[in-house]
């Protein structure tokens, strides 16, 4: 039974290139979480999605930053034109069921370490 | 909106003993859930415990348990007979209404052998 699966575990990019992060949530989640953790801090929300729809991208940044849920295939956090700032680890969580907090815990992923040289 | 703080960035505890990590959270809400989540060098985030606000009975799961005080508003870990591979980041979260998780800081625990 296959937990989220994230890849690539690490990523390095140059300044002004492109990252792509990909999250397969757990088999028949439908509910997708994605979370930033800078250096010496607890992770932070960024965007919701179900499939298809983003539900709540209010931690994201507006510039820069786009996230998808498409029917078939993973979910993608995709980040362009990268600067040193955005250096961190992206975390993937999914849940079965909606608002997945308590009884229906949200599963994490091993998030991606993203480095920008 | 939510926030969950704790106040210790580092704890030490020898191996076998036991030891406390606390956790204060501020909401509006009663109805809501706590977490504790454990951060190994490897970065997995690893689900501890979890406790529901509205359950008086406070969460244990082996060797973690938690003290929740409601009225307090604070929700502390205890790992008891500690192990080397209890040394890791601790972080507390909340869950409330909406999906979003708020976490904590983080607090480092070393275990001494």
């Amino acid at each position: 039974n296959a937990g989220v699966m994230q890849n690539p575990r690490h990523l390095v990019r140059r300044r002004g290139q492109e990252a792509r992060l990909r999250c397969s949530p757990v088999k028949g989640h439908s509910h997708v979480y994605w979370y930033r953790q800078l250096p010496e801090e607890g992770l932070k929300f960024m965007v919701y999605l179900q499939k298809e729809n983003i539900i709540d991208e209010s931690g994201m940044p507006k510039e820069r930053f786009s996230a998808e849920f498409p029917k078939e295939g993973p979910s993608i956090l995709r980040i362009q034109q990268v600067v040193r700032g955005d250096s961190a680890a992206y975390f993937c969580a999914s849940s079965r069921v909606a608002h997945g907090t308590g009884n229906q815990p949200q599963h994490f992923g091993d998030g991606t370490r993203l480095s920008i040289l | 909106a939510q926030t969950v703080t704790q106040s210790q960035p580092e704890m030490s505890v020898q191996e076998a003993e036991t030891v406390t990590l606390s956790c204060t959270y501020d909401t509006s809400e009663s109805d809501y859930y706590l977490f504790w989540y454990k951060q190994p060098p490897s970065r997995q985030m690893i689900l501890v415990i979890r406790q529901e606000a509205y359950k008086q009975q406070n969460a244990t799961e082996n060797r973690f348990s938690v003290n929740f005080q409601k009225a307090a508003k604070s929700f502390s870990l205890k790992i008891s007979d500690s192990q080397l591979g209890d040394a890791a980041m601790y972080f507390c979260a909340y869950g409330g209404s909406n999906y979003k998780l708020t976490f904590g800081k983080g607090t480092l625990l070393t275990v001494n052998p």
